[in-house]
């Protein structure tokens, strides 16, 4: 089944422990990207990839990192996380420019 | 000003009417147009793309665009309880990224 597959579904942590949510897609897909949905500010993006090695910073990328070692993953890595990025986290990919994404289940991330 | 503007809602329609849902844009360089559907606590899911002037019909629904007016809608027929979500327009305005631009949505009721 074509897919776009993270982990974990739901995460608690604290404040400043680093963590990284995953993200793997089946369908050989040359775009992935990452959005953070917020309760009145919707889905905001926060990088993106073009391809293999290839990163930019979407709207919201303060305090994440990516990476793109291979085609199908693009995780995310939140080196000191803080309460304000208690938000839901989607990952989705796209076949190529100009088409749309397909999101993965999302995660859930609470920082106390 | 936000760059995707859609009406919050909730919209309320009757079960077996017709549901419009409008959304306007900022960007006159955007090249393609998405509606996802987002049901609660679920991720968004891609129901219909249009890159060009005019209507594009799936089923029970019909997305139309005007370019010139900077405006995308959708249309759902014989709307369905089932149909209740959020739905969400969203815009590529055609960068190297391939990055959309999501509005905040529009929750539609449709009353049994």
């Amino acid at each position: 089944e074509a897919q776009v597959t993270q982990n974990p579904r739901y995460l608690i942590t604290v404040t400043g422990k680093k963590l990284t949510v995953t993200c793997s897609q089946n369908m050989n897909h040359e775009y992935m990207s990452w959005y953070r949905q917020d309760p009145g500010l919707g889905l905001r993006q926060i990088y993106y990839s073009m391809n293999v090695e290839v990163t930019d910073k979407g709207d919201v990328p303060e305090g994440y990192k990516v990476s793109r070692k291979e085609k199908r993953n693009f995780p995310l890595i939140l080196e000191s996380p803080s309460p304000n990025q208690t938000s839901l986290y989607f990952c989705a990919s796209s076949f190529r420019q100009g088409t749309g994404y397909t999101f993965g289940s999302g995660t859930r991330l609470t920082v106390v | 000003q936000k760059e995707v503007e859609q009406n919050s809602g909730p919209l309320s329609v009757p079960e077996g009417a017709i549901a419009s849902l409008n959304c306007t844009y900022s960007d006159r360089g955007s090249q393609s147009f998405f509606w996802y559907r987002q049901y609660s606590g679920k991720s968004p899911e891609l129901i219909m793309s249009i890159y060009s002037n005019g209507d594009k019909e799936d089923g029970r629904f019909t997305a139309q665009l005007n370019k010139a007016s900077q405006y995308v809608s959708l249309l759902i027929r014989d709307s369905q309880p089932s149909d209740s979500a959020t739905y969400l327009c969203a815009v590529n305005i055609g960068n190297a990224g391939n990055m959309l631009t999501f509005g905040g949505g529009t929750r539609l009721m449709v009353k049994p």
